[in-house]
């Protein structure tokens, strides 16, 4: 079985700043995706990155970026410059070759203006 | 416009109540799954469908019935719904089963039974 723990469950950072969510994994696959989800007060998610297990190279998505350790099992996002909008709930993700995919318990984030 | 719809968005009901939530999307998709989201528990895969007929049972499927008699469409069926199935239920759906797609999330459907 694979596991994925956020453990914050509640976040906050200033406007303009920087902040780092944490997120590990367990899993005994070679071949797996990473994801961060976003879900803003509708509830909707949202895609905001992913990474493939295999390539070293941390993804980044303008303001939003990984970090990636493999042999850890670590995967942390961090959102640059933070904006009211980035308030959310988000969620780190795991999808392996077998067709699960498996979530974490989320972090909630609050910009403060 | 691409997208993932649910129908209903809200549903209050009473135990025991035979009730369906709804999943359809346009994009031609092959995959398509089911979630309940629970605080503290984020995303739980309840069922998912490679394909037209093709139906499997994810992390919590008891209570739960799904069928896939059409690709563009995958209803949830809850045959005798109870208390503990309250939660936020998501439908998502991807091109195809495989690591590397990115899943497209329905709006969710808040569920309350009493």
């Amino acid at each position: 079985a694979q596991t994925v723990t956020q453990s914050q469950p509640e976040m906050s950072v200033q406007e303009a700043e920087t902040v780092t969510l944490s997120c590990t994994y367990d899993t005994s696959e070679n071949n797996y995706y990473l994801f961060w989800y976003k879900q803003p007060p509708s509830r909707q998610m949202i895609l905001v990155i992913r990474q493939e297990a295999y390539k070293q190279q941390n993804a980044t998505e303008n303001r939003f970026s990984v970090n990636f350790q493999k042999a850890a099992k670590s995967f942390s996002l961090k959102i640059s410059d933070s904006q009211l909008g980035d308030t959310a709930m988000y969620f780190c993700a795991l999808h392996n070759a077998g067709n699960m995919l498996t979530f974490g318990g989320g972090t909630r984030l609050m910009v403060k203006p | 416009e691409a997208q993932v719809t649910q129908n209903p968005r809200y549903l209050i009901t009473v135990t025991g109540k035979k009730l369906t939530v709804t999943c359809s999307q346009n994009m031609n998709h092959e995959y398509m799954s089911w979630y309940r989201q629970d605080p503290g528990l984020g995303l739980r895969q309840i069922y998912y469908s490679m394909n037209v007929e093709v139906t499997d049972k994810g992390d919590v499927p008891e209570g739960y019935k799904v069928s896939r008699k059409e690709k563009r469409n995958f209803p949830l069926i809850l045959e005798s719904p109870s208390p503990n199935q309250t939660s936020l239920y998501f439908c998502a759906s991807s091109l195809s089963a495989g690591s590397r797609e990115t899943q497209y999330f329905g709006p969710g459907t808040r569920l309350l039974v009493l």
